[in-house]
């Protein structure tokens, strides 16, 4: 069936170092958004992508959608512990199924000061 | 405050006791769904709704039932719970736009733990 496989599961960083992680769709998507879920808490919408090979930043953070619309990444500089978490990406299938998210498993982002 | 509210937040329960999980949303949202979050598996469908009275399966929806008599509610039933189904459940919502781009808003979510 559809899938969107996200890596890695795990990264450790020490403060400073930069991260990225990463997204593949079996299909070509419609459009794709990342989510950001602190320890605890519930997923946040962060972005959403549409074009291919678009690029959108948020301060420290750098999104990209890859020119055939089936893998994206999320790029992190210089972490710092606010970035605590785990990144989700979620696709919209290209044949649109009833505006149904796919969510990747997600990568969960520690920080060590 | 916009707002997607999940009850309970936290639940023990026995295998076979049927619990409900509400969810409602402040937003006039068509679109609502469930998902639990597992360990390594991120965040699976279990039910959505288009709207009023418009329900569809998503991923895993064995064990679940959902209803949607109102727009703004959209609860979450176990019949019969089992340990399986121990997980962190959340509830999400969104408008329904043309382009099929929703942006969810997610509740705070519900642990539940099946004994």
């Amino acid at each position: 069936g559809q899938q969107v496989m996200q890596i890695p599961q795990y990264q450790h960083v020490q403060e400073g170092e930069d991260f990225t992680t990463y997204c593949n769709s079996s299909t070509t998507l419609s459009n794709i958004q990342w989510y950001k879920q602190r320890p605890g808490g519930h997923p946040v919408f962060l972005i959403q992508l549409v074009k291919s090979g678009e690029v959108k930043k948020q301060k420290r953070l750098t999104f990209q959608f890859g020119e055939a619309k089936k893998n994206s990444s999320l790029h992190i500089t210089a972490t710092q512990t606010t970035d605590v978490g785990t990144y989700f990406c979620a696709g919209l299938p290209n044949y649109n199924q009833g505006g149904k998210l796919i969510f990747g498993q997600g990568t969960e982002l520690s920080v060590k000061p | 405050e916009a707002q997607v509210t999940q009850n309970p937040r936290y639940l023990i329960t026995v295998t076979g006791k049927k619990l409900t999980v509400t969810c409602s949303q402040n937003m006039n949202h068509e679109y609502m769904s469930w998902y639990r979050q597992d360990p390594g598996l991120g965040l699976r469908q279990i039910y959505y709704s288009m709207n009023v009275e418009v329900t569809d399966k998503g991923d895993v929806p064995e064990g679940y039932k959902v209803s949607r008599k109102e727009k703004r509610n959209f609860p979450l039933i176990l019949e019969s719970p089992s340990p399986n189904q121990t997980s962190l459940y959340f509830c999400a919502s969104s408008l329904v736009r043309a382009s099929g781009a929703n942006v969810l808003t997610f509740g705070a979510g519900s642990r539940l733990t099946v004994l």
